[in-house]
């Protein structure tokens, strides 16, 4: 079975500054690893997926994530944030290989961009 | 962002109402899901509609019923609902293959219901 964590469930920075959401999974299989943003009274966004390709992936906006198989790890980046970054931010793995599991999502990590 | 789309936004409803939640997919995918979305909790899978056939049903009480009359439309039908089923409720689609990959989900952007 999987499961997600997100390991710090608030996150602030300053405007102009790096950001850095950190995320371990663990999977059976293979996994698919997400990473989804919410806007306030706004559904999920996906900013960016790991499926098995390259283990550095390129999402919209800026973020990036990179794979560590090693590690577990799906840590969220961005070199310097932005007022619009603010809002919640979901890590989900699926394990791959599977059937046809469902996305399993952590509890979110609520980014502050201060001014 | 109209893929899709849920109504209402917002929903206060007494504990002896009878209400639908409407959700509608515009990008042609064949899955379709339920969520829940809790303060301080994880997002909590309810239903997946595949090709209009229910394949998951996470424990979810019977006071929540779903209905997919064809791939492009979701309901759920609600009643007798208790307080503590206020929370934010998400339907998502995703075009779904036999590969055993998970493919990208497209959120709604959610009914707020407040249950009295």
């Amino acid at each position: 079975a999987q499961s997600v964590t997100q390991l710090d469930s608030h996150v602030s920075v300053s405007e102009g500054t790096p950001v850095l959401l950190r995320c371990n999974y663990s999977s059976s299989y293979s996994p698919s690893l997400f990473w989804y943003v919410q806007h306030p009274n706004k559904g999920l966004q996906l900013l960016l997926k790991y499926t098995s390709a390259a283990t550095l992936v390129k999402g919209i906006n800026g973020f990036e994530a990179e794979f560590k198989k090693s590690e577990t790890s799906f840590h969220l980046t961005k070199p310097s944030a932005h007022m619009s970054d603010a809002a919640e931010y979901f890590c989900v793995v699926s394990d791959r290989g599977s059937g046809n599991t469902p996305l399993v999502f952590g509890k979110g990590t609520r980014l502050s961009v201060i001014a | 962002e109209t893929g899709v789309t849920q109504t209402p936004r917002h929903l206060v409803m007494g504990m002896t109402n009878k209400k639908s939640l409407k959700c509608e997919q515009h990008l042609g995918h064949n899955a379709m899901y339920w969520y829940k979305q809790s303060a301080k909790k994880p997002l909590e899978l309810m239903f997946v509609y595949n090709f209009k056939e229910q394949t998951e049903n996470n424990s979810v009480p019977s006071r929540f019923s779903p209905e997919c009359p064809n791939s492009s439309h979701l309901f759920l039908h609600l009643h007798t609902l208790q307080p503590e089923d206020s929370a934010l409720y998400l339907c998502a689609s995703s075009q779904e293959s036999s590969g055993g990959v998970q493919e990208t989900q497209y959120f709604g952007p959610g009914t707020r219901l407040l249950v009295l």
